[in-house]
């Protein structure tokens, strides 16, 4: 069973455009629900972390929207830029149990 | 923010050897830390809890015997890959998470290790 469901799993978008990426999770214990960015051959860093009690969190470009109803977040990029592109992570995790929860990722490629 | 750094970037071994990989937390303390085995193109498959004078916690379908891990510090964790083979090749990370109490809780990773079993 899956507990975190990422899509899309690939996405193309113009330089200047919005990249939007999905998740829904499934156990109503997390509470955390970060998003990572990871380059070919590099670790994942995170980029942006939300909890449940705010709906959206936004640093500089990069947005993440949070529906606690609907166990639904999105990473939204702003005026998405070609060194943008590399592979989003979503996650979720309760503070208690310590570990997270991936989704299978979005690769992402701006187009100049 | 917090700095995590793995050690060594990239590995080859011939089939049949051990390679050590390890994982300090840099400027904060990690009672727990976690290790990932990352394939190409694909999302994070957690191995293993790494926690700070004590046994791992292994996921299941890893096998413990293969992969050793071993946290001694507050700041360190090794794993050990025993008795390679081509099928251990992989990208394997770690991550140490941030306690609340010096921090917001948030999970770190290191820049990853490529091992090649040759």
């Amino acid at each position: 069973q899956q507990q975190v469901k990422q899509s899309p799993q690939s996405l193309i978008v113009q330089k200047g455009g919005i990249s939007i990426i999905n998740c829904a999770y499934e156990n109503t214990a997390f509470d955390y629900f970060p998003w990572y960015q990871q380059f070919p051959g590099k670790g994942p860093a995170l980029l942006i972390a939300i909890r449940p009690d705010v709906s959206e969190k936004k640093e500089g470009r990069f947005t993440i929207s949070f529906n606690k109803s609907a166990k639904q977040f999105s990473l939204h990029i702003m005026d998405s830029q070609p060194g943008d592109s590399a592979t989003y992570f979503c996650a979720a995790s309760s503070t208690n149990a310590g570990k997270s929860t991936f989704g299978d990722g979005t690769t992402l490629t701006v187009k100049p | 923010g917090a700095v995590v750094s793995q050690h060594p970037s990239w590995v080859i071994c011939k089939s049949g050897t051990s390679v050590k990989i390890e994982c300090r937390s840099l400027d904060f303390q990690a009672t727990t830390m976690f290790w990932y085995r990352q394939f190409p193109k694909q999302s994070l498959m957690l191995m293993a809890t790494s926690n700070e004078g004590s046994k791992a916690t292994y996921e299941q379908g890893v096998e413990k015997d293969k992969f050793l891990i071993n946290h001694a510090s507050l700041t360190l964790s090794t794993l050990t890959v025993t008795s390679a083979h081509p099928e251990d090749s992989s990208f394997y990370i770690c991550s140490a998470r941030v306690p609340p109490g010096q921090g917001t809780g948030e999970l770190f990773f290191g820049e990853g290790s490529r091992l090649t079993v040759l």
